[in-house]
């Protein structure tokens, strides 16, 4: 069965912490990819990768940096936790970019006080 | 770059009746069209996609329908059961960039 596993379900952060949100892909995928979910504002592409060591900045990078070291595993940093960066975060991995399903891990709630 | 508008973004229908719900794309390079469904506390799972070779597509009681020409594509659900209550996202994907998806329609089905 296909998986994406997101290190921790939930995350309380105080302001000014540097925040580690790992997400790991067990199907081989080249493509991975970090979604912050607000209500009202659906699925917004914070940073995506098609490749190891490649990152691609998408909507809302500002705040936010990435890791990927090994095809398997996509980083998520947060480098200075604000509070308007509490959220949902989804990690997603597809086969083929522009063809094929992409695949949600669970979500991070990440609460920043 | 690519922008998806959908709409509505909620919806309240009767058990046992149709939803409908609507996504316009702006990129024509765009050529993959994914629907995600997201119950509540779960992730978004994929229920049905499709090309743009294809005009529509059907899986049981949901079906798919794409207007190129119109740049627009809608999510037909018949026969509206209450496990149908959910978050729908529609999508599109040019393969060029990563998915864009629409900002969600919340369907609740009343029994």
């Amino acid at each position: 069965d296909v998986k994406v596993t997101q290190s921790s379900r939930y995350l309380v952060k105080r302001t000014g912490e540097k925040v580690f949100l790992e997400c790991v892909q067990d199907m081989d995928h080249e493509n991975m990819f970090w979604y912050r979910q607000d209500p009202g504002l659906g699925l917004r592409l914070i940073y995506f990768s098609y490749d190891v060591k490649m990152k691609e900045k998408g909507d809302i990078p500002e705040g936010y940096s990435v890791s990927r070291e090994k095809k398997e595993r996509f980083s998520l940093i947060l480098e200075s936790a604000s509070t308007n960066q509490t959220s949902m975060y989804l990690c997603a991995s597809s086969l083929i970019q522009g063809m094929t399903e992409a695949f949600f891990g669970q979500g991070t709630r990440l609460t920043v006080v | 770059g690519e922008n998806v508008e959908q709409h509505p973004s909620t919806l309240s229908v009767q058990e046992g009746d149709s939803a409908v719900i609507k996504c316009t794309y702006s990129d024509s390079a765009s050529n993959y069209f994914p629907w995600y469904k997201q119950e509540l506390g779960k992730r978004p799972q994929l229920i049905i996609d499709i090309r743009s070779n294809v005009g529509e597509k059907k899986d049981q009681r949901i079906a798919v329908t794409l207007n190129k020409t119109a740049k627009h594509f809608s999510l037909h659900i018949t026969e509206t059961q209450p496990e149908d209550s959910a978050v729908y996202f529609c999508a599109a994907d040019s393969g060029n960039t990563p998915l864009v998806f629409g900002k969600g329609t919340r369907l609740s089905v009343i029994a």
